[in-house]
C-alpha cells in the first residue's frame, strides 16, 4: 500500500547535539505534516509543508520539504531533554492521512 | 485539553466481552478517525468518517465495528477480540484532511 518511509528508527543524542529525521516517498506529495508524541502522550501537530523547497522554522526546529516534493526533514538544533519523544511525518493519500513509522528521540543529559 | 475526549482511558476485557470506546470532539470538525498504536505498527489507520459517512475501512477485522451517529461523536464497538488487539486506540478529528487533533487515547488490554 501507499506508505512513507521514515528514518532513523531510533536516535540517542547527548543534550546539546543536533538531531534530524527524514521522510521519503516514492510518489510526489501534495503536502506533508509533522507530529510529536511525548512518552505516554498522544501525537500533537507541529507543522504542515505544502510548497516545493519550503523551509519553516519553529525556534530550534527546522522543517524542510524537498524540491521534488518526495521527501522532507525535521532538524532540531541543540537538543534539550524536553525534545524527547517520537516524531512522525504524515502524508495524505486519498482520504487518508498515513503516518511514517516515527523516529524515537532520546536525549542524554 | 485537545478538544477531543476519549473514554475510557483504560480498558481490560476478556476475549468474549463486548465493550465500546467513545470519542467526542468539540472543535466543529467534519472528519473523525480511529488509529491503532502498538509496538509493531506505530500509527495504523483503522477507520475514517467524513461528514458522518465512513469513507475508509483500512482492512480492519469485523470484530471492530465503528459507529458515527453525528459529526461530534465516534464509537468503536469491540467484540470477541484477541490478545494481539491489545494496543492504544487513538481517536482524532480534523477539518477534511487538515491537521489532526488527537485524543489522549484508550489503552486496551485483552486477556
Amino acid at each position: 500500500g501507499q506508505q512513507v518511509m521514515q528514518i532513523p528508527q531510533y536516535q540517542h543524542v547527548q543534550e546539546g547535539e543536533d538531531f534530524t529525521t527524514y521522510c521519503n516517498s516514492s510518489t510526489t506529495l501534495s503536502n506533508i505534516q509533522w507530529y510529536k508524541q511525548r512518552p505516554g502522550g498522544h501525537p500533537v501537530f507541529l507543522i504542515q509543508l505544502v510548497k516545493s523547497g519550503e523551509v519553516k522554522k519553529q525556534k530550534r526546529l527546522t522543517f524542510q520539504f524537498g524540491e521534488a516534493k518526495k521527501n522532507s526533514s525535521l532538524h532540531i538544533t541543540a537538543t534539550q531533554t524536553t525534545d524527547v519523544g517520537t516524531y512522525f511525518c504524515a502524508v495524505v493519500f486519498g482520504n487518508k492521512l498515513v503516518f511514517g513509522a516515527g523516529t524515537i528521540l532520546r536525549v542524554k543529559s | 485539553e485537545t478538544g477531543v475526549t476519549q473514554t475510557p482511558r483504560h480498558l481490560v476485557m476478556g476475549m468474549t466481552n463486548k465493550k465500546s470506546l467513545k470519542c467526542e470532539q468539540h472543535l466543529g470538525h467534519n472528519a473523525m478517525y480511529w488509529y491503532k498504536q502498538s509496538a509493531k505498527k506505530p500509527l495504523e489507520l483503522m477507520f475514517v468518517y467524513s461528514l458522518e459517512e465512513r469513507v475508509e475501512n483500512n482492512s480492519v477485522p469485523s470484530r471492530f465495528s465503528p459507529e458515527c451517529p453525528n459529526s461530534s461523536h465516534l464509537f468503536l464497538h469491540l467484540h470477541t477480540l484477541q490478545p494481539e488487539d491489545s494496543a492504544l486506540y487513538l481517536c482524532a478529528s480534523s477539518h477534511f484532511t487538515g491537521e489532526l487533533f488527537f485524543g489522549e487515547g484508550s489503552r486496551l488490554t485483552v486477556l
